[in-house]
């Protein structure tokens, strides 16, 4: 099976600080990895689109100057949450897509919980 | 723009029952299906992957039928147990886009 691991797992950091979340495709090379959020009882909503070796695309309302994505290599994908507020808290999870000839399956990590104070 | 719904939001059952979660979405153009599973504070356990070409997907207790044209996905669980007990969430898949996730099922199995 194909394996997607995040880290942190969890992290409380205080207001106004910025926090790095990795997600890494552990046996297989992802061109493309998705960030989604997830906040309490509610389902998951993509944030943006990462590409390998290009500029992450986001989606509608979430800014990209705050939530910044660097996808360098074709393992590896973070997320940088900027200057965090309370509002930023959430579950981050990423998922990594696995193309095999026409077909195409998405891994999921399992999640970073952010707290902000 | 792709929109998916899961009924009912939440469900209560005894141990035992045999049960069925509903999905629809409104875009019949998809690649796959897939169902989730998440437990409270956890990542997400993929249950069944059901693609375009297929009408269902079984994995021992679970069974999830696809019907793309009608744009609605079920979800089967048979003997249900406590362990059961999580969130269960549809997700399709179009093109080269993201899962779009609906908003899940709370389910609770009674001992």
């Amino acid at each position: 099976g194909a394996v997607v691991s995040q880290h942190p797992s969890w992290v409380i950091c205080k207001s106004g600080t910025s926090v790095k979340i990795e997600c890494r495709s552990l046996d297989f090379q992802a061109t493309t990895m998705f960030w989604y959020r997830q906040f309490p009882k509610q389902s998951l909503m993509l944030m943006a689109t990462s590409n390998e070796g290009s500029k992450a695309t986001y989606e509608q309302g979430v800014e990209k100057d705050k939530f910044l994505i660097n996808h360098a290599s074709l393992t590896l994908s973070t997320l940088t949450v900027t200057s965090a507020h309370p509002e930023d808290s959430s579950f981050y999870i990423c998922s990594a897509r696995k193309s095999a000839g026409s077909l195409e399956t998405q891994y999921f990590g399992p999640g970073t919980r952010l707290l902000v104070l | 723009k792709q929109e998916v719904t899961q009924i009912p939001a939440a469900l209560s059952v005894p141990e035992g029952e045999n049960l069925v979660l509903n999905c629809s979405f409104t875009d019949s153009a998809i690649y796959n299906l897939q169902w989730f599973r998440q437990d409270p504070g956890k990542g997400l356990t993929s249950l069944l992957l059901i693609q375009s070409s297929q009408r269902e997907q079984t994995s021992g207790r679970l069974n999830a039928s696809l019907d793309k044209s009608s744009g609605r996905s079920t979800l089967y669980i048979a003997a249900s147990q406590p362990g059961d007990s999580a969130t269960y969430l549809c997700a399709v898949y179009a093109g080269r886009r993201a899962l779009t996730f609906g908003s899940g099922t709370r389910l609770q199995v009674q001992p």
